[in-house]
């Protein structure tokens, strides 16, 4: 079985302050992990994925996330926050393999404020 | 660039009636899903297909759900007999079948449940 696990179901920053929004799974075989970023009304946009290539991964807008295996963790980061970047951030694993479906983390919303 | 559409972006229909939730997938797309959102809520697996049939389902994915793909786009969701607690958010999402089982996702359709 696979699980995410999200802490923090709100997290506030300031603008041009460090983003870091903590994702830990849980997977009985080597897993494929993912960011996705849902905006007010809209729907699932992919950030980043982990496919086993390479631990630090960038994704669009910024951010970036390190596959840590000894911490099964999967932290999403950004140096600098925008006030465009508040939003809903989910964390998502999925088996290896084609076709196999995403189980996703309950969400941290992201608060910017100036 | 390509994407998944989903029509209509909101349904409202009374307790007892049936849905049915159309997508259109990515074109050189072979893997099809259906998620849910209940509001304030994480995102959930329904339903996957390929080559037209099932692959996986979830728990929650029972006699009154259904899935079609009727043509060569349209993906369909059918809810037979809704409840109240169908009320909520359905993405598709498609993938290929070389990209890691990254799955792009539709805007999704909000059903309201009377």
């Amino acid at each position: 079985a696979q699980s995410v696990t999200q802490l923090g179901s709100h997290v506030s920053v300031s603008e041009g302050a460090l983003v870091l929004l903590r994702c830990n799974y849980s997977s009985s075989v080597p897993p494929y992990l993912f960011w996705y970023v849902q905006y007010p009304n809209q729907g699932l946009q992919l950030l980043l994925k982990y496919t086993s290539a390479a631990t630090l991964v960038k994704g669009i807008n910024g951010f970036e996330a390190e596959f840590k295996k000894s911490e099964t963790s999967f932290h999403l980061t950004k140096p600098s926050a925008h006030m465009s970047d508040a939003a809903e951030y989910f964390c998502a694993v999925s088996f290896t393999g084609t076709a196999s479906k995403l189980t996703f983390g309950t969400g941290t919303r992201l608060q910017v404020t100036l | 660039e390509p994407e998944v559409t989903q029509t209509p972006s909101h349904q409202v229909t009374q307790m007892g009636q049936e849905v049915i939730l159309r997508c259109v997938p990515i074109s050189n797309h072979l893997y099809f899903y259906w998620y849910r959102q209940i509001l304030g809520q994480k995102v959930e697996f329904l339903v996957s297909f390929y080559n037209n049939e099932i692959s996986e389902k979830s728990e929650i994915f029972d006699d009154q759900f259904s899935v079609e793909r009727p043509d060569g786009s349209n993906f369909t969701l059918k809810i037979r007999s809704t409840k109240l607690e169908d009320s909520a958010m359905y993405f598709c999402a498609s993938s290929g079948t070389t990209t890691y089982n990254e799955q792009f996702f539709g805007p999704g359709t909000r059903l309201t449940v009377l």
